[in-house]
């Protein structure tokens, strides 16, 4: 079984549309990150938790929003989606004694109309 | 200059080549470096670290050069399971500490 899931894995929805994605893991990490991916662009982050009481914003957080709802469940939302949110969107996970060595999961891919 | 920059390719070489990545950081107090790779349509995942004096894993060596700033991923014999996208990764934060900074990436295509 993979270590980091994330449901749904595709999904295609409205302007206006609440959309939320979820991520969870099984690899007993404290630490848990949202970023997207954009044709031709970098990984971009758009929000990271080191623990349940801890939420920290990312590089590009407007028109988002998450709830860290226990240490192996990460969930992002988007409040209101417009087209300019379509994209891949990775859940990724990290140990505290090496945060630089992301595990990602498989992600999702939004298609927002 | 943008903080992590790569050349985006593509890189098309036959099987058994030779081939090099390059990537330069405009940081200069960027901690540490890391190459991840990236199929397509699937996640990023962890390639190698890089070490200030070089590093080797099998066909795969990493190299650092912190005056020039500037990180490269040498891949020798390849293998067309190789094709992939390849990440520099740059991290200005110190030990224990996230402040990553993902590369556009470098596509490779490795033809039979």
């Amino acid at each position: 079984d993979a270590d980091v899931t994330q449901t749904p894995r595709n999904r295609i929805t409205k302007t206006g549309k609440r959309i939320m994605l979820e991520c969870s893991q099984t690899k007993g990490h404290d630490r848990m990150y949202w970023y997207r991916q954009d044709p031709g662009l970098g990984l971009q982050l758009i929000y990271y938790s080191f623990d349940v009481k801890d939420i920290n914003k990312g590089e590009i957080s407007d028109g988002y929003s998450v709830s860290r709802q226990a240490q192996a469940k990460f969930s992002l939302s988007l409040e209101s989606a417009i087209p300019n949110q379509t994209a891949l969107y990775f859940c990724a996970t990290s140990d505290p004694t090496s945060p630089q060595i992301q595990y990602f999961g498989p992600g999702t891919r939004l298609t927002v109309l | 200059r943008k903080e992590v920059e790569q050349d985006p390719g593509p890189f098309n070489v036959p099987e058994g080549a030779t081939v090099a990545f390059n990537c330069t950081y405009s940081n200069s107090a960027s901690q540490s470096f890391f190459w991840y790779r990236q199929d397509c349509r699937k996640e990023p995942k962890l390639l190698m670290s890089v070490y200030s004096s070089g590093n080797e894993d099998g066909r795969f060596t990493a190299q650092l050069n912190r005056a020039s700033q500037y990180i490269s991923l040498l891949i020798r014999d390849s293998k067309l399971s190789d094709s992939a996208t390849y990440l520099c990764v740059v991290n200005k934060g110190g030990a224990g500490s996230y402040q990553l900074t993902f590369g556009k990436g470098t596509k490779l295509s490795v033809i039979p």
